[in-house]
């Protein structure tokens, strides 16, 4: 069974402050997607990363994917409350590419 | 809106009744998926289709789930004498049958058995 392990599970920040969270396995992923989901609401994907050592920005969020692909971070730069939501990794490896959620880091960055 | 579209978005029932959902995939999207996930945890894979074949299903996945995906584009969940436990949000997902499976959400079915 893959498990993808997410830290810290909440945070709660205030607006202007950077973060970091990290999502780990000890499963080699041929992809890994980061997503954010605010309540009630289905996951948006944000970004698939693909290539060991592979760094990927969006906007203010910058994605890496460890060299080994086991693992991945996020970091977002000058928070937003906008920010704010619970942020999935997910890992994809097999034949088809069955997809492993982590549990989320939830998010709250205070105005 | 092309998205995935999911309905109902909520369903009150009382245990031991039957409730069905359903999933319209993005329209060009040959795989689809059905996950749940409860309050403060991760989607939970249920199972998945190719096409309107069925090709996996969860442990989780007990006998009173069903999922079908009779033409190849929607697809119904059903989950027959329902239980407290089965209280939860039931996403569903599709992607392209491509090498990452880039998997695009729809809002889910919130789920509330009495």
């Amino acid at each position: 069974t893959q498990l993808l392990e997410q830290s810290p599970q909440f945070l709660s920040i205030q607006e202007g402050e950077n973060l970091t969270v990290y999502c780990n396995s000890s499963s080699v992923f041929s992809s890994l997607q980061w997503y954010r989901q605010e309540p009630g609401e289905g996951p948006v994907l944000l970004v698939t990363v693909v290539t060991g050592g592979e760094v990927k920005k969006l906007k203010r969020l910058t994605f890496q994917f460890g060299d080994a692909r086991k693992d991945s971070s996020l970091h977002i730069t000058a928070a937003q409350p906008g920010d704010t939501g619970l942020y999935l990794c997910a890992g994809s490896s097999g034949g088809y590419q069955k997809v492993t959620f982590g549990i989320g880091t939830k998010l709250q960055v205070i105005p | 809106d092309t998205g995935v579209s999911q309905d109902p978005r909520h369903k009150i029932t009382k245990r031991g009744q039957n409730v069905t959902f359903r999933c319209d995939p993005i329209s060009e999207h040959n795989r689809l998926y059905w996950y749940r996930q409860t309050l403060g945890q991760g989607p939970e894979f249920l199972t998945y289709f190719q096409n309107e074949a069925q090709l996996e299903k969860s442990r989780l996945l007990s006998d009173r789930f069903s999922a079908e995906r009779p033409k190849g584009s929607f697809s119904t969940l059903e989950i027959q004498r329902t239980e407290q436990g089965d209280s939860a949000m039931y996403l569903c997902a599709s992607s392209l049958n491509t090498r990452y499976n880039e998997q695009f959400f729809g809002p889910g079915t919130r789920l509330t058995v009495l």
